[in-house]
């Protein structure tokens, strides 16, 4: 399975300022995807970041809050815009795996965001 | 997606097996069930996946009876550094987004 690394780890953030998490893959990986895990709870999930084009975003997630690059296959990145401290929570990006439905999926060890 | 049902909280001792149940009544004939492991401050980590019957690996056994309504993930021997949340998802290979549910926190004490 690909590793991810994932970077900051954590941030502390003035609210209305906007923090870009940063994914990298070891290997080329056609679907990358952004979650939200807010504390004590389970995974949600964000947008699928499309190489060579916008991301497709779930229901409750728009482009202009969380903007989403995908450059390469190796490489995305997840912007949360115009923080309130209702954003505070755990971002973690995530890589297909080589097979069937999760088989092999690979998250980073996930971004700890508090607005303050 | 098929919905499922899990435990939310399992509590085990140190070289106990743990068995976690996890229900999916509407699961489709293409669907596979996958098992995920998410420490505290870390992202899930794939476990094990399957499709009917019985399939183990070096950490878990997966166990599918006939009638696939549910599934039972089963955890050797714990340890203390087998506590973790553990979540079930269930999907076919056109589903690639994960759909996580709320997972069963297992407690391993000495």
């Amino acid at each position: 399975s690909a590793v991810i690394s994932q970077k900051p780890s954590r941030d502390i953030c003035q609210r209305g300022t906007s923090l870009t998490i940063q994914c990298q893959v070891d290997s080329q990986v056609t679907m990358m995807f952004w979650y939200r895990q807010q504390p004590g709870q389970s995974l949600t999930l964000i947008a699928t970041a499309n190489q060579g084009s916008e991301a497709t975003y779930e229901s409750g997630f728009v482009i202009d809050k969380f903007p989403i690059s995908r450059p390469n296959l190796t490489f995305s990145t997840l912007t949360v815009s115009n923080m309130s401290p209702e954003d505070s929570s755990i971002y973690l990006c995530s890589a297909e795996g080589a097979g069937l439905l999760g088989y092999g999926y690979t998250f980073g060890s996930g971004t700890r965001l508090t607005v303050v | 997606l098929a919905k499922t049902t899990q435990p939310i909280s399992m509590d085990s001792y140190e070289g106990q097996e743990v068995n976690i149940t996890c229900s999916h009544n509407n699961i489709a004939t293409n669907d596979y069930i996958t098992w995920y492991q998410q420490f505290p401050s870390q992202g899930p980590r794939f476990i094990i996946q399957g499709y009917k019957t019985k399939v183990t690996n070096e950490v878990a056994s997966l166990f599918i009876p006939a009638d696939r309504k549910s599934s039972t993930l089963s955890l050797p021997r714990v340890s203390l550094s087998d506590t973790a949340v553990y979540y079930c998802l269930v999907g076919d290979e056109g589903d690639y987004k994960l759909s996580f549910g709320a997972g069963t926190t297992v407690t391993v004490r000495a």
